[in-house]
């Protein structure tokens, strides 16, 4: 149990176009969902929040109006990569809380595997 | 504020060798603590976790003892395997309740060869 996907796994795009990325909770519910920002070879970086039916908490230096989060149900949370730039590049890996079920999986985070968006 | 530090690696052993990899924390109140693997190319999976003091965390060989008087949860496996090379975090959650975020360590870089 407790299995979180992403999707894309990997994506190209160009500069200036905008990059959406799945995070589902398969077989569990899922009130909050985080997205983090990888770079090479360092810890992950907190990048938002999310809330089902609230608008995202977003870390302190990171844009708001780049990084759309929406968390339209209690499975599922996106984030959109706005008018991407090759800085953006870098791996984005979301997680998500279990709100119920079994006490051994409340309040651990579950990870999903991680997309790799490369700008070209 | 919260924070997580672990050893520095990267830690390279031999198989069936002993591990340590030391992690000391700072939070207020009580927080739970875990330890998550990642594999390359992939997201993180949880290890382990141990949420009050005294608690030993343990999965695959691998266990961790929350230390409140020391601030620590190292992690240790007596026999590493070449399939335990990976990145190991230590991350807490200051809430120690359901929702809250994760604070990572550095991460610590372990190569295991044959």
């Amino acid at each position: 149990g407790a299995v979180v996907s992403q999707h894309p796994s990997w994506v190209i795009c160009k500069s200036g176009t905008s990059v959406k990325i799945e995070c589902r909770s398969l077989d569990f519910q899922a009130t909050t969902m985080f997205w983090y920002r990888q770079f090479p070879k360092q810890s992950l970086m907190l990048m938002a929040t999310s809330n089902e039916g609230s608008k995202a908490t977003y870390e302190q230096g990171v844009e708001k109006d780049k990084f759309l989060i929406n968390h339209a149900s209690l499975t599922l949370s996106t984030l959109t990569v706005t008018s991407a730039h090759p800085e953006d590049s870098s791996f984005y890996i979301c997680s998500a809380a279990s709100s119920g079920g079994a006490v051994e999986f409340l309040g651990t985070q579950y990870f999903g595997p991680g997309t790799r968006l490369t700008v070209l | 504020g919260d924070s997580v530090t672990q050893m520095e690696g990267p830690v390279t052993l031999s198989e069936e060798a002993f591990l340590t990899i030391n992690c000391t924390y700072t939070a207020t109140g009580y927080p739970s603590l875990f330890w998550y693997v990642q594999y390359p190319g992939e997201g993180l999976q949880l290890l382990l976790k141990a949420t009050k003091a005294d608690d030993k965390g343990s999965n695959k060989g691998f266990e961790a003892t929350y230390r409140k008087e020391t601030t620590s949860f190292h992690l240790e496996k007596g026999s590493v395997q070449v399939s335990d090379s990976a990145v190991y975090f230590c991350a807490l959650n200051a809430g120690g309740t359901s929702y809250g975020k994760l604070t990572f360590g550095q991460g610590t870089i372990l190569t295991v060869h044959p």
